[in-house]
């Protein structure tokens, strides 16, 4: 079974549809990852959690939220989605007790905002 | 703060022929430094990274990379291309504690036979 499961992995919705990405690991890791991921621009960071009461921006926050439902749980929610939103989304985890932080990926989601 | 370039959006090689993709770096820490690898509709995989350790990092399926302070680079390297090493290739970089891995913006190899 995979360590980071994503659902769902494709989604078609229209403009002003409210909604969820989610994101469940297995690894026992305390640290969970939201990146979106755009042809010729790489992958970036939305929003990360080092723990369940601990909730931080990334470089693209704006339109999006989260919830860090348990260890294992971290969502993304778009409360409005709009076109340009459309993307591959990632969730990863890490755990720096390995003293490098390494980050492994979920197999992502791909949305479409019609 | 830390940035990453790749050079060449877009890799071609023959079969059998060696891979080259280039990764420059910049980081006001000494960095953490890896090369993740995207298969079509895939997630992104860890390929090997760099720790401070050797300065030769070995990863799967044949691939390596050496770190150069000197040049700030960590070029990911394979002798003889195999078809399925055809995908999109991510360097990224991290600055130790620093949760932030950024990333370069990938460089896609096509092997043709």
């Amino acid at each position: 079974d995979a360590d980071v499961t994503q659902t769902p992995r494709n989604r078609i919705t229209k403009t002003g549809k409210r909604i969820m990405l989610e994101c469940s690991q297995t690894k026992g890791h305390d640290r969970m990852y939201w990146y979106r991921q755009d042809p010729g621009l790489g992958l970036r960071l939305i929003y990360y959690s080092f723990d369940v009461k601990d909730i931080n921006k990334g470089e693209i926050s704006d339109g999006y939220s989260v919830s860090r439902q348990a260890q294992a749980k971290f969502s993304l929610s778009l409360e409005s989605a709009i076109p340009n939103q459309t993307a591959l989304y990632f969730c990863a985890t890490s755990d720096f007790t390995d003293g490098t932080d390494t980050q492994y990926f979920g197999p992502g989601t791909r949305l479409t905002v019609l | 703060a830390q940035s990453v370039t790749q050079l060449g959006s877009h890799v071609s090689v023959s079969e059998g022929a060696l891979v080259l993709l280039r990764c420059n770096y910049s980081s006001s820490v000494p960095p953490y430094l890896f090369w993740y690898v995207q298969y079509p509709n895939q997630g992104l995989q860890l390929l090997l990274k760099y720790t401070s350790a050797a300065t030769l990092v070995k990863g799967i399926n044949g691939f390596e990379a050496e770190f150069k302070k000197s040049e700030t680079s960590f070029h990911l390297t394979k002798p003889s291309a195999h078809m399925s090493d055809a995908a999109e290739y991510f360097c990224a970089v991290s600055g130790g504690s620093n949760y932030k891995l950024t990333f370069g913006k990938g460089t896609l190899l096509t092997v043709n036979p």
